[in-house]
C-alpha cells in the first residue's frame, strides 16, 4: 500500500534559525496536504498542494510540491517560539483514504 | 458551529472491558474517520466511514468495530479492550475523500490497563 515518509522525526532549533520537513511518497500523488498538532491538541490543516512544481507561501512558510508528485517540503524561515509542535504530511491518489507521515516535532529554544 | 466533537476525552480502562467513543459533527460531511495516533507513529486509519451506513477498513482495523447509524455521528468500539490500544484516539471527518481537508476533533486518550 501507500506509504507516505517524513524526515527527520525531530528538529530541535534555536529561535531564529530555519527549519525544514521533508515527505516522500511511495506512489505519485494526487495532492499534498500540511497539517499543524500543537502540543496536547489536534491536527489542524494548513495548506494543499495539487500541481506539479507548486510552491505556496504563507507568511513564514513555504510549502514545496515536486515535480514527480513524490515529494514536498515545509520550510519556515526565522522560526519562533509559536512554531513549536509537530507537522504532519499526508497525501492520496484516486479513491483513497489519506495517508500520514510520521510527523516532524519542532522544539524551538529561545 | 461546533465541528467535530468527541466523547468522552479521557478514560480509563482495564484489559478485557468495552466501550463506545463518540465522534459527532455538524458539517454535513459524508466521511468520517477514526485515527490513532502512538509516539512516533503518527496518525494510524483505524476505520473510515464514504456515507451513512457504511464503514470501511483502515491501515489497523484489529480490535475495533464502527458504526455510522447517522450521518453526523461515527462510533468507535472496544469489545474487549488491550494494553496495546492505549492511544489517543482522533476523529476526523471531510466532504469527500480527496483534495479536501480534513477537520480533527480534540481526541480521546485511552489508558488501558
Amino acid at each position: 500500500g501507500q506509504q507516505v515518509m517524513q524526515i527527520p522525526q525531530y528538529q530541535h532549533v534555536q529561535e531564529g534559525e530555519d527549519f525544514t520537513t521533508y515527505c516522500n511518497s511511495s506512489t505519485t500523488l494526487s495532492n499534498i496536504q500540511w497539517y499543524k498538532q500543537r502540543p496536547g491538541g489536534h491536527p489542524v490543516f494548513l495548506i494543499q498542494l495539487v500541481k506539479s512544481g507548486e510552491v505556496k507561501k504563507q507568511k513564514r512558510l513555504t510549502f514545496q510540491f515536486g515535480e514527480a508528485k513524490k515529494n514536498s517540503s515545509l520550510h519556515i524561515t526565522a522560526t519562533q517560539t509559536t512554531d513549536v509542535g509537530t507537522y504532519f504530511c499526508a497525501g492520496n491518489s484516486g479513491n483513497t483514504p489519506l495517508v500520514f507521515g510520521k510527523g516532524t516535532r519542532l522544539s524551538v529554544i529561545a | 458551529n461546533a465541528g467535530v466533537t468527541q466523547t468522552p476525552k479521557f478514560r480509563v480502562l482495564k484489559t478485557g472491558q468495552s466501550m463506545t467513543l463518540l465522534c459527532a459533527q455538524d458539517m454535513n460531511h459524508e466521511y468520517m474517520y477514526w485515527y490513532r495516533q502512538d509516539p512516533g507513529m503518527g496518525l494510524r486509519l483505524i476505520h473510515y466511514s464514504v456515507g451513512e451506513g457504511t464503514t470501511a477498513k483502515g491501515e489497523v482495523p484489529d480490535g475495533y468495530n464502527v458504526s455510522r447509524l447517522k450521518k453526523q455521528n461515527f462510533l468507535l468500539g472496544l469489545e474487549s479492550a488491550a494494553p496495546s490500544q492505549t492511544s489517543v484516539y482522533f476523529c476526523a471527518s471531510s466532504y469527500r475523500l480527496e483534495r479536501v481537508t480534513q477537520y480533527f476533533g480534540p481526541g480521546t486518550r485511552l489508558l488501558v490497563l
